[in-house]
């Protein structure tokens, strides 16, 4: 199995641009999460999904947009980018949610907005 | 919001020695799990402890869970340069469910 997998590893964009972060799951995983690292301030919440069809925001929504058309890919959004989104983004994925069940992350996107 | 808070923020020991870090929450749980985040990587789980459970161990590992201090600890045992990488603690939000993490201790660990 892959795990979860995303793409880019890398990504500048310039303000105002839009662009998508990719997310795949190959673990039949019913729950996925996105969740942005800043330094000092640990991950914060961005927008999760119980299954497809079904997505909700989370601490730090705004400027992001999400949708699960199936259970394995959760495709994360930035619909006109900021400096402020410059961040490390990771996706994870769990069995059930994620307060009670081991989380699987993948390895990140690196994206800096200028 | 944060619901953890680790402490120490950085933590340096000799390989060998025992590492211990801390973690508080504010509010009720179910469960507080810790994850291991090597440089440039994503997190990894470690240990998922119960509201109803005082002890757990894995390995080198032993977490304790004091809920009615709202604290937990990660005791990492003989510690090794390859334990170097920040933890996390993670709490449950006990409304929906989701996962509310901390903001880490940085362990390195000195050959």
């Amino acid at each position: 199995n892959a795990g979860v997998t995303q793409t880019p590893k890398f990504q500048v964009l310039k303000t105002g641009q839009s662009m998508t972060l990719q997310c795949a799951q190959d673990m039949n995983h019913e729950y996925m999460s996105w969740y942005r690292q800043d330094p000092g301030m640990g991950l914060r919440l961005i927008h999760y999904s119980v299954g497809a069809g079904i997505t909700d925001q989370g601490e730090v929504p705004n400027g992001y947009n999400v949708s699960r058309s199936t259970t394995e890919d959760f495709p994360l959004r930035l619909l006109s980018a900021a400096p402020s989104q410059t961040s490390v983004y990771f996706c994870a994925s769990s069995y059930g949610t994620s307060g009670y069940n081991e989380q699987f992350f993948g390895p990140g996107t690196r994206l800096t907005v200028l | 919001s944060q619901q953890g808070e680790e402490d120490p923020q950085a933590l340096s020991i000799q390989e060998g020695e025992n590492a211990t870090m801390n973690c508080s929450y504010k509010t009720s749980i179910n469960n507080l799990q810790w994850y291991r985040q090597n440089s440039g990587r994503g997190l990894v789980h470690l240990i998922l402890i119960r509201s109803n459970e005082r002890e757990k161990h894995s390995g080198r590992l032993r977490v304790t869970l004091d809920t009615s201090k709202k604290s937990s600890s990660l005791l990492i045992t003989a510690s090794r340069a390859a334990d170097t990488a920040s933890y996390f603690c993670a709490t449950d939000d006990n409304q929906g469910g989701k996962l509310i993490f901390g903001q880490g201790t940085e362990l390195s660990v000195k050959p």
